[in-house]
């Protein structure tokens, strides 16, 4: 199947700092998902995005759709505790309709 | 409320046994999606389903069997032919957009099967 690079694996970050992570694919994708899961739980939708170089915000975060339609990036800002947990990116090709997933971005924050 | 509902949340398998993961969504969802989730790694799909009385091989379907006889429902079975089926399993469920499958996935809480 797809593989999606996420990027990093891991953060380890002190509270108030900002957060940036990112996914790639060798394919080009039509729609592009973030999710975040707390430990024992399914992931909870953070952003869809649908267009090329779409900045999309909820909250403190933010994502962005690549212009080449091969990468998506999320943000987020002056983090807190809770924000803690794994955060994965999905993406979509044009043909079929499977969601390919990465293999998460581990955030930790240091309060 | 809406939402998706796995069960049991904790599932325990003997050597040579099957078993049933159970999903049930209210949301209406056209589509239904069965994940496998190990430490590590990202999801993996499994089977999914976009209509009733139809569904799909995903990328990892050996060992294990489904069926879609209500929209609402799909569950997944392990049976005895998966020999690694210690995983984290996941359901989701999704809208059917105009543009084939841009509704984003919503998914459960999760069943963890772990063997005996």
């Amino acid at each position: 199947g797809q593989q999606l690079n996420q990027s990093p694996q891991s953060m380890f970050i002190q509270e108030g700092e900002d957060v940036s992570m990112n996914c790639t694919s060798s394919s080009i994708f039509n729609t592009w998902l973030w999710y975040k899961q707390d430990p024992g739980e399914g992931p909870v939708l953070l952003i869809a995005l649908y267009k090329a170089g779409e900045l999309t915000s909820n909250g403190r975060l933010t994502a962005q759709f690549g212009i080449t339609r091969k990468d998506s990036f999320l943000n987020i800002s002056a983090s807190i505790p809770s924000d803690v947990g794994i955060y994965f990116c999905a993406g979509r090709m044009n043909t079929g309709n499977q969601f390919y997933f990465g293999t998460g971005t581990s955030l930790t924050v240091i309060p | 409320d809406g939402g998706i509902t796995q069960s049991p949340k904790y599932l325990f398998r003997k050597e040579g046994q099957n078993v049933t993961l159970s999903c049930e969504q209210n949301l209406n969802h056209d589509a239904m999606y069965w994940y496998r989730q190990d430490p590590g790694q990202g999801l993996r799909l499994i089977y999914y389903s976009q209509i009733v009385n139809d569904f799909q091989k995903g990328d990892i379907a050996e060992g294990y069997s489904v069926s879609r006889e209500k929209k609402e429902s799909f569950p997944l079975t392990v049976t005895s032919a998966q020999k690694n089926p210690t995983a984290f399993y996941l359901c989701a469920s999704s809208l059917i957009g105009p543009g084939q499958g841009d509704q984003p996935q919503h998914f459960g809480d999760g069943t963890r099967l772990s063997i005996l």
